[in-house]
């Protein structure tokens, strides 16, 4: 049980473009899922807490704009990367809270290369 | 300020024990976890302790907490090569029950 899904594992894309990365919960229900950025060799970064059927709270330096977040149900959430530039290469990883721990458990991650 | 830290790297012989070390500096922190992740890969929930114990076993894996010097380890022993990973210690803090505050992650080497 508790297992959390993301789509696509790794995506390269062109400047400029948006992409779009699914997480989902299979097995369980998840009213607050969050989105995390991993650089090479360092630790994980919140990018943003959403909670279902509301705005999600985005981290101090995380641009909004540029890192759409939409929890449109329990065992959904997606991150749109807008306009995505080389800077913007990292994996994505994401986590949803609940399960029977009740504790977060998280997804196997999305790599993005942007070219 | 939430500050977590972990020394980098660690190389053990397979067959010893490993113990991975972590410091935290809120000392408002209600549960601590232990996450591995392999390479390109997500994190796997190992363990956790809350905040008022000291010690929790799980087969191969022990946590000690000591609340006073804000000091968490995990003890993983007969170190197997599948162990080889990042360990990853976080913290939650009282008031913020799901938002995890990661550390810098130790990079454990098993040798044979």
């Amino acid at each position: 049980g508790a297992v959390v899904s993301q789509h696509p594992s790794w995506v390269i894309c062109k400047s400029g473009t948006s992409v779009k990365i699914e997480c989902r919960s299979l097995d369980f229900q998840a009213t607050t899922m969050f989105w995390y950025r991993q650089f090479p060799k360092q630790s994980l970064m919140l990018m943003a807490t959403s909670n279902e059927g509301s705005k999600a709270t985005y981290e101090q330096g995380v641009e909004k704009d540029k890192f759409l977040i939409n929890h449109a149900s329990l065992t959904l959430s997606t991150l749109t990367v807008t306009s995505a530039h080389p800077e913007d290469s990292s994996f994505y990883i994401c986590s949803a809270f609940g399960g029977v721990e009740e504790t977060q458990y998280f997804g196997p991650g999305t790599r993005l290369l942007v070219l | 300020g939430e500050d977590v830290e972990q020394s980098l790297f660690l190389s053990v012989r397979e067959g010893d024990s490993s113990v991975i070390n972590c410091t935290y500096t809120d000392s408002s922190s209600t549960y601590l976890y232990w996450y591995k992740q392999e390479p390109g890969a997500g994190l796997q929930l190992l363990t956790y302790i809350f905040s008022n114990m000291d010690m929790k076993q799980d087969q191969r894996l022990t946590v000690l907490l000591n609340k006073k010097d804000k000091h968490l380890s995990l003890r993983i022993a007969d170190t197997q090569t599948g162990d080889s990973a990042i360990y990853f210690c976080a913290e939650t803090l009282t008031g913020t029950a799901s938002k995890l505050t990661f550390g810098t992650g130790t990079r454990l080497q098993v040798t044979l």
